[in-house]
């Protein structure tokens, strides 16, 4: 079973900020937080990853509280090419397990 | 990144046929590949784990004779779906965890998606 839990769905006006929450309050302490989207019909991305501090790259800043229960991505300029489905994974680094998924938060970005 | 590829990216088949798809990593060595099924509106599901030069791990409820997975060398896995039927049809996902370079990131490849008629 996933061990995050995401709202099912958000809008976000196009050109603004989207804020995407995750919720993996049993997240253990070698457990990194990554994000993933889904556009449609297409594998999932890679979008970014973090431990415990905020991280920030070309596409994405992620935001995890400081007692890592929570998180939140933050794309800063939405776009329509920014309308997928997201998903947010706990998963211990520099080993072979696999990534478990969620069922994610469909995003759609609105002109 | 490191880029993970299938093919074919999609196919149709008839009742009854077997049916294989690729899965390569492209510029990274993978000891380990994952393969994820994806029915319409839903999330991935693992499948099973591809280890190089053993045996899968599958997992349950996926029946290991159906869906047969080979990992012949380090940048190529294949998943044969044998005596396909309709309800195998689905969007078939493979990745791959990139281990010799930090920060070891799984890549997804762009997925298959299988009609059976």
């Amino acid at each position: 079973d996933a061990k995050t839990t995401q709202p099912p769905s958000m809008d976000c006006a196009e050109g603004r900020a989207a804020n995407l929450p995750c919720n993996h309050s049993t997240i253990s302490g070698n457990e990194y937080v990554y994000w993933y989207r889904q556009i449609h019909s297409q594998g999932p991305q890679y979008i970014i990853h973090g431990l415990k501090n905020n991280e920030t790259n070309e596409m994405a800043s992620l935001i995890i509280t400081e007692d890592r229960k929570s998180s939140t991505l933050i794309l800063p300029h939405a776009t329509l090419r920014d309308t997928a489905v997201y998903y947010c994974i706990v998963s211990p680094p520099y080993n072979n397990n696999d990534m478990r998924f969620g069922a994610g938060t469909r995003l759609t970005v609105k002109p | 990144g490191a880029v993970v590829s299938q093919h074919p990216s999609r196919v149709i088949c008839k009742s009854g046929t077997s049916v294989k798809i690729e899965c390569r990593s492209l510029d990274f060595q993978a000891t380990t590949m994952f393969w994820y099924r994806q029915f319409p509106k839903q999330s991935l599901m693992l499948m099973a784990t591809s280890n190089e030069g053993s045996k899968a791990t599958y997992e349950q409820g996926v029946e290991k004779d159906k869906f047969l997975i080979n990992h012949a060398s380090l940048t190529l896995s294949t998943l044969t779906v044998t005596s396909a039927h309709p309800e195998d049809s689905s969007f078939y996902i493979c990745s791959a965890r990139d281990t010799s370079h930090p920060p070891y990131e799984q890549y997804f490849g762009p997925g298959t998606r299988l009609t059976v008629t």
